[in-house]
C-alpha cells in the first residue's frame, strides 16, 4: 500500500489529453514539493516534472504538473503512442521517519 | 553527459551482504545530494536512502533502516550502498539517482540503469 495514491490505470486515443491525479495527505504532498517521473517499458524512470510544476530542460511542455491541497496532478496532451509508460508522483513525508514517498505508479495506455 | 553507472549486485543468501556502487560522470560530484530508490519486480518505485553532499543528513526507509547504510567518496564520484542481513523482500532493480543541490529538494534526475539484487537460498 503506497503513501500517494494513484489510479491504476488510464487511457485515451492519440491526440487527446489525460490527467493523472496523486493524492497524499498533510506531511507529504501538503506541505512539500511533488515531482512527477515516467518510466518506459524496461528503463529506467525519468524526471518529467519538479517541485509541483516546473519541467527539466528537455521535456516538451505537453506535460505538466500542478497541485492544490493535498493532492497533485500530471497532465499530458497531445498523446502519442510513445508516451505509453507508467508515471509515478513522489515527495518528501514530514512525518517522524522523513522518508521519500511515492505513488503506487499508473499505466497510461494510448489507445 | 551526465552519467551514473551502478554495479555490484547479483544473487545472494538470505542473512549474507552486497555492496553496491555508483560510479557518476559528466557533473560536479560533490554538489549534489545522491539517492537509492528500488524497484521489485513489477512493482512501484520505493526510496531506499539518501546522503547529502557532504554526507551531513543521511536517512534511510523504514525497511532498510539498521540494514542498510549508505556512504559516497567525493574524491572519487562515487555513491555506495552496503546492505547486510539481506531478506527475500530486498530483491529488487537498485537505482543510483541524482537529486538536487539540497538533500530535500525531493527530485531524482538522472537515474541509472539499476543494478540486479536477488535474496534467494
Amino acid at each position: 500500500q503506497s503513501v500517494l495514491t494513484q489510479p491504476p490505470s488510464v487511457s485515451a486515443a492519440p491526440g487527446q489529453k489525460v490527467t493523472i491525479s496523486c493524492s497524499g495527505s498533510s506531511s507529504n504532498i501538503g506541505n512539500n514539493y511533488v515531482s512527477w517521473y515516467q518510466q518506459l517499458p524496461g528503463t529506467a524512470p525519468k524526471l518529467l516534472i519538479y517541485d509541483n510544476n516546473k519541467r527539466p530542460s528537455g521535456i516538451p511542455d505537453r506535460f505538466s504538473g500542478s497541485k492544490s491541497g493535498t493532492s497533485a496532478t500530471l497532465g499530458i496532451t497531445g498523446l502519442q503512442t510513445g508516451d505509453e509508460a507508467d508515471y509515478y508522483c513522489g515527495t518528501w513525508d514530514s512525518s517522524l521517519s522523513g522518508d521519500v514517498v511515492f505513488g503506487g505508479g499508473t499505466k497510461l495506455t494510448v489507445l | 553527459e551526465v552519467q551514473l553507472v551502478e554495479s555490484g549486485g547479483g544473487l545472494v543468501q538470505p542473512g549474507r551482504s552486497l555492496r553496491l556502487s555508483c560510479a557518476a560522470s559528466g557533473f560536479t560530484f560533490d554538489d549534489y545530494a545522491m539517492h537509492w530508490v528500488r524497484q521489485a519486480p513489477g512493482k512501484g518505485l520505493e526510496w531506499v536512502s539518501g546522503i547529502s553532499w557532504n554526507s551531513g543528513s543521511i536517512g534511510y526507509a523504514d525497511s532498510v533502516k539498521g540494514r542498510f547504510t549508505i556512504s559516497r567518496d567525493n574524491a572519487k564520484n562515487s555513491l555506495y550502498l552496503q546492505m547486510n542481513s539481506l531478506r527475500a523482500e530486498d530483491t529488487a532493480l537498485y537505482y543510483c539517482a541524482r537529486g538536487g543541490y539540497s538533500y530535500g529538494s525531493g527530485w531524482f534526475d538522472p537515474w541509472g540503469q539499476g543494478t540486479l539484487v536477488t535474496v534467494s537460498s
